[in-house]
């Protein structure tokens, strides 16, 4: 168990709909990454956050967007969600001091039909 | 940009055998870290080695081991006598040192038949 929770751990819905996935990181780390892994693209990056701030963008859809809370728990929300966006959704999170070391949530699997 | 890359997409063996996986990256950066995922069939990622770009040393844990050659841009990786529960997806990844974000390989499907 790596610490970090991500919920729900499966989603389904159809085409146009907008859902939002949950992800809290471990006791004390105040970056949460985001990763979506596919078929077609393999793990890409999406976003990560900092303590609240935005800190780096990947080939993040401007369909998605994503957010920290003051407790540090994030939400990445996706709109308009067409069939390609099926995939598996990680949430990472790591320390201060070691930002590389980033632990991952068991992962969103998203179905759109 | 950096790019990792798993040349092998699938590898079968058979219980017992030792099974290396590639893993080749391009970077411009002189600080970075490089890392193996493992992916079960249950679909979590588990962490097994970071590396820092200026320790070159070989590890070795339990079965697993690790080769490190900066000069070939390598980091690959060893299952020695390999066994069903070793069957997953295996990820090579890179992090530099001034952000955080993970570069991924495509990964290799590893099989291990009894």
């Amino acid at each position: 168990d790596s610490g970090v929770t991500q919920t729900p751990k499966h989603l389904i819905t159809a085409t146009g709909q907008r859902v939002t996935l949950r992800c809290s990181p471990r006791s004390g780390d105040l970056s949460v990454y985001w990763y979506q892994q596919s078929l077609d693209q393999g793990l890409q990056f999406l976003i990560q956050y900092y303590n609240g701030e935005e800190r780096a963008k990947g080939n993040i859809l401007e369909r998605f967007s994503a957010q920290q809370f003051p407790d540090l728990h994030s939400e990445l929300n996706l709109s308009s969600l067409e069939l390609g966006d099926s995939a598996l959704y990680f949430c990472a999170s790591s320390s201060q001091t070691s930002v590389n070391e980033q632990f991952f949530g068991p992962g969103t699997r998203l179905t759109v039909l | 940009a950096q790019k990792v890359t798993q040349a092998q997409t699938e590898i079968s063996v058979v219980e017992k055998e030792d099974v290396t996986l590639d893993c080749v990256y391009e970077t411009r950066d002189t600080t970075y870290y490089l890392f193996w995922y493992k992916q079960p069939p249950s679909g979590e990622l588990v962490f097994l080695i970071r590396r820092n770009s200026f320790d070159e040393q070989n590890e070795i844990s339990g079965r697993y081991s690790w080769n490190f050659q900066k000069s070939t841009s390598s980091f690959n990786f060893t299952i020695t006598a390999s066994q069903v529960v070793d069957s997953a997806v295996y990820f090579c990844a890179y992090g530099g040192t001034s952000y955080g974000k993970l570069t991924f390989g495509q990964g290799t499907i590893l099989t291990v038949h009894p």
